[in-house]
């Protein structure tokens, strides 16, 4: 059974578009939400994390948008830029329990 | 302040052979786990390990596969008797165990079993 589940597989947004991927998931239990960035040939990398007691977080162009009744956040990139081009994955944990599920990732593709 | 580091970076083996991959976690962080990626595919979590425990090895197949994080020196990944369907990436992650902190990945060991 996946925990996470994120959508969509693969996007291809215009350079200075808005970039969305979300994800859902099942267990109340976990309340940290990290995304991670990850180029070829490099390991994952944190990106922007939230935890469900706000709706949004802004980092910089990065925000995350948090429903805790739909069980769905998403991450949204504003003027997006080529150099954004990777995978994507968003995360869940549960409460001192410190394992993470991932999801299957969203490989982006940000046109010139 | 070193990140995650793993080594080798890429690592070639014969079907049959052993393969041992190496994490070294971000300094004072005691938590370490290791994921497995296939192209174009997501992270599945094989083992999460304490300083000499495995706190959860439910991805981890129980053949041919363990791993250890000793008291002393780094993480050790090993894959006995490889098959071709063992080529995949292999990341290791890193946390300092407290409540809500993220992992920090290495840029993984790149196996490929021919």
């Amino acid at each position: 059974q996946q925990q996470v589940k994120q959508s969509p597989q693969s996007l291809i947004v215009q350079k200075g578009g808005i970039s969305i991927i979300n994800c859902a998931y099942e267990n109340t239990a976990f309340d940290y939400f990290p995304w991670y960035q990850q180029f070829p040939g490099k390991g994952p990398a944190l990106l922007i994390a939230i935890r469900p007691d706000v709706s949004e977080k802004k980092e910089g162009r990065f925000t995350i948008s948090f429903n805790k009744s739909a069980k769905q956040f998403s991450l949204h990139i504003m003027d997006s830029q080529p150099g954004d081009s990777a995978t994507y994955f968003c995360a869940a944990s549960k409460n001192n329990f410190n394992k993470f599920y991932f999801g299957s990732g969203t490989k982006l593709n940000v046109k010139p | 302040n070193a990140g995650v580091m793993q080594n080798p970076r890429h690592l070639v083996r014969r079907r049959g052979q052993e393969a041992r991959l190496r994490c070294s976690p971000v300094k004072g962080h005691s938590h370490v786990y290791w994921y497995r990626q296939l192209p174009e595919e997501g992270l599945k979590f094989m083992v999460y390990l304490q300083k000499e425990n495995i706190i959860d090895e439910s991805g981890m197949p129980k053949e041919r596969f363990s791993a250890e994080f000793p008291k002393e020196g780094p993480s050790i990944l090993r894959i006995q008797q490889v098959v071709r369907g063992d080529s995949a990436a292999y990341f290791c992650a890193s946390s300092p165990g407290q409540v809500n902190s993220p992992l920090h990945f290495g840029n993984g060991t790149r196996l490929t079993v021919t």
